[in-house]
């Protein structure tokens, strides 16, 4: 299977811990998007890489919040202290390049509980 | 800026019957449009999707979806409804312009439940 796949699946930590979370993309892939879903909600956006460059983060980027792509090919979701609030599925997508209407391929996401 | 409303949040229908899953956008530009579906502690599948072309958009697993500029709609519907549909559907649009292209806002979603 070539899709975008996450590790882990589930995390479980104590409030205050920090948490970091991993996105492989499809390899050809140039575009990674994190986003953020929690109960009873459609997926927000986080940031978005083009390459190894972090182009745009979103309000709810918080600073303790912070992603990377080091070789523009795998990317990393960090959390420090983590709080209650944080506990929500964190999806990964990627797409190629190009202007138009590519479609982004999700990963089967990270369930964060924060206890 | 870009925003979609998805009308009922949950929808049943049973098995056999249309289902019709209600989608209104709002955008600066012309917008393209998609449907994902998730199931279950799994991650979004792309059912089909709207960049302008033919405006009746045929997907994956029968499902079909019709652009409506005037009425700013992307309706979901499948003719007729199998137990395997049941899961939750996102509409979605693309921000198609600027640092954040390519960008997906999300509706809130909604749950199907086909019933036998």
């Amino acid at each position: 299977d070539t899709g975008v796949s996450q590790d882990p699946r589930h995390k479980i930590t104590k409030r205050g811990q920090n948490v970091t979370f991993r996105c492989d993309p499809i390899s050809e892939h140039n575009r990674l998007y994190w986003y953020r879903q929690t109960l009873g909600q459609g997926p927000e956006f986080l940031t978005y890489f083009q390459n190894e460059a972090q182009l745009e983060k979103s309000r709810l980027l918080s600073d303790r919040f912070s992603a990377e792509r080091p070789k523009g090919s795998f990317s990393t979701l960090e959390i420090q202290r983590t709080e209650q609030g944080d506990s929500a599925m964190y999806l990964c997508a990627s797409r190629l390049r190009g202007g138009g209407p590519d479609t982004q391929y999700f990963g089967p996401g990270t369930r964060l509980t924060v206890l | 800026a870009q925003s979609v409303t998805q009308l009922g949040s949950h929808v049943s229908v049973s098995e056999g019957a249309l289902v019709l899953l209600r989608c209104n956008y709002s955008s600066s530009v012309p917008p393209y449009l998609f449907w994902y579906v998730q199931y279950p502690n799994q991650g979004l599948q792309l059912l089909l999707k709207y960049t302008s072309a033919a405006t009746l958009v045929k997907g994956i697993n029968g499902f079909e979806a019709e652009f409506k500029k005037s009425e700013t709609s992307f309706h979901l519907t499948k003719p007729s409804a199998h137990m395997s549909d049941a899961a939750e559907y996102f509409c979605a649009v693309s921000d198609n312009r600027g640092s954040t292209l390519g960008r997906l806002y999300f509706g809130r979603g909604t749950q199907l439940t086909v019933w036998p």
